[in-house]
C-alpha cells in the first residue's frame, strides 16, 4: 500500500490569492497525479507530476494556472493560482502502487 | 473518447435488497476498470478491480465488453455499504497509470 499525507485539509481562501497543497508519499513513486472534485462531479485529473521533469496537463488545465513542483520521488505541490469562486472544489493528491490507486485525505478550498 | 458513465447519482435500497450500481465506459483499447469507494469521512479507496475476478465485502463486477458495462453488484445489502461508489478506467493501453473517473453514484441503505 501507500500513505499519503496531504495538507492543507481545508482552507479559505480569498479570490486573486494562491494556495500551495503539499502532498507527502511514505515510499518513492515515479508519478504522482493530482485531480479536482468540483461540488457534485466526478473526479477530473488536473495533471501527472514526474520528478525530474515538467508536469503533463490534461486537456483544460495550464501550468500557469495550476503550477506544480515534484522536488523528489516522495513529495509534490499543486498550487492553484489566481483564486477564483469557481476553483473551491476539492483537491486530491494520488500515487499508483501495483495498478492500485492511493488517494491523499483530500483539500477542501473554498474562494471568498 | 475514454468516457466512464454512471447513470445515477443516487441509489437507494433497504437492508437486505440486493443492490446494482451500473456503469458503462468507451474506450478503444483493452480496458482495466475499477470500483472505487468514499466511506462518510474516508479517503477514496478501491473496492475492486475487473482482472482479479474477486468478491470485496460481498460486492462483485463483471466486464462485460458486448455492452461495455461493469455493473458493480451485491445481492444482500448492508448499511455499512451507504457511500460514494465511482467506476474508474485505466488508460494502460496508452502507456498511462492515470485513471478516468465516472460521476460517482451515492448508495443509501436504510434499515
Amino acid at each position: 500500500s501507500a500513505v499519503i499525507s496531504q495538507k492543507p485539509s481545508r482552507d479559505i481562501c480569498q479570490r486573486g490569492t494562491s494556495l500551495t497543497i503539499q502532498c507527502q508519499v511514505d515510499s518513492q513513486v515515479t508519478m504522482m497525479f493530482w485531480y479536482r472534485q468540483q461540488p457534485g462531479q466526478s473526479l477530473t485529473l488536473i495533471a501527472t507530476a514526474n520528478q525530474g521533469s515538467e508536469a503533463t496537463y490534461e486537456s483544460g488545465f495550464v501550468i500557469d494556472k495550476f503550477p506544480i513542483s515534484r522536488p523528489n520521488l516522495t513529495f509534490s505541490t499543486l498550487t492553484v493560482s489566481n483564486l477564483s469562486p469557481e476553483d473551491s472544489s476539492i483537491y486530491l493528491c494520488s500515487v499508483n502502487r501495483y495498478t492500485e490507486a492511493f488517494f491523499g485525505q483530500g483539500t477542501r478550498l473554498t474562494v471568498v | 473518447a475514454q468516457r466512464v458513465t454512471q447513470p445515477e447519482k443516487l441509489l437507494s435500497v433497504f437492508k437486505g435488497a440486493p443492490v446494482e450500481l451500473k456503469c458503462n465506459y468507451s474506450y478503444s483499447g483493452s480496458p482495466e476498470l475499477f470500483w472505487y469507494v468514499q466511506y462518510s469521512r474516508q479517503r477514496l479507496q478501491l473496492l475492486l478491480r475487473h482482472i482479479s475476478r474477486e468478491s470485496i465485502k460481498g460486492f462483485t463486477a463483471d466486464l462485460n465488453k458486448g455492452e461495455t458495462s461493469f455493473h458493480l453488484k451485491k445481492p444482500f445489502a448492508q448499511e455499512e455499504d451507504s457511500a460514494m461508489y465511482y467506476c474508474a478506467l485505466s488508460g494502460r493501453s496508452y502507456n498511462t497509470d492515470k485513471l478516468i473517473f465516472g460521476t460517482g453514484t451515492r448508495l443509501q441503505v436504510f434499515p
